[in-house]
């Protein structure tokens, strides 16, 4: 069972525009919900994560915005730059041992 | 650099055969997770040590097995490859059962 779908598969954005990943968990217990930012070759490295009892949190050009009733969550790229281009993953955990359930990847390309 | 070690890089072996990753965790960090990605399931958590105790198991095949060491490195065996074993092997550490987990560079497991 997948406990967090995430959209789109690819994203193709141009420099200076706005990158906007999209995911959506299923099981309440979650309590935890990072953004991993990959390049190929690379492990996954996190970006920014958020917990559900905020709603936003901003890093820079990266905000994560997070509907707990709707039990979704969001990561939007402010000023896409190049350098973005790599591969998304959104994730969540809960419970004692902390293990990250990660959704499908998106991979950005942003265009110069 | 996330501080996190694996090796070897790359691996390439035959099916049937077992193969040992060897992973070592950022300075202080106690746990230890495992982690699967594959072109068709993703990122999948595997498996996490905790100070040298099995804490957690996720969709780890009977044929995989891992452990972690007084000096807290740990090591993912792999045994009676397949084909379809071929994958990134990740592992990540956190400080005990903090929520920020980091990834090592991984390990490319080929069974041809």
């Amino acid at each position: 069972q997948q406990q967090v779908k995430q959209s789109p598969q690819s994203l193709i954005v141009q420099k200076g525009g706005i990158s906007i990943i999209n995911c959506a968990y299923e099981n309440t217990a979650f309590d935890y919900f990072p953004w991993y930012q990959q390049f190929p070759g690379k492990g996954p490295a996190l970006l920014i994560a958020i917990r559900p009892d905020v709603s936003e949190k901003k890093e820079g050009r990266f905000t994560i915005s997070f509907n707990k009733s709707a039990k979704q969550f969001s990561l939007h790229i402010m000023d896409s730059q190049p350098g973005d281009s790599a591969t998304y993953f959104c994730a969540a955990s809960g419970g004692s041992a902390r293990q990250l359930t990660f959704g499908s990847g998106t991979q950005l390309t942003v265009l110069p | 650099d996330s501080g996190v070690t694996q090796t070897p890089k790359h691996l390439i072996t035959a099916t049937g055969q077992r193969v040992t990753l060897r992973c070592s965790p950022r300075s202080g960090d106690l746990s230890v997770y495992w982690y699967q990605q594959s072109l068709d399931q993703g990122l999948q958590f595997l498996i996490q040590y905790y100070n040298g105790e099995e804490r957690a198991k996720g969709n780890i095949l009977e044929r995989f097995s891992a452990q972690q060491f007084p000096d807290l490195h740990s090591e993912l065996n792999l045994s009676s490859l397949e084909l379809g074993d071929s994958a990134l092997y990740f592992c990540a550490s956190s400080v005990a059962f903090a929520d920020t987990q980091y990834f090592g560079p991984g390990t490319r497991l080929t069974v041809l």
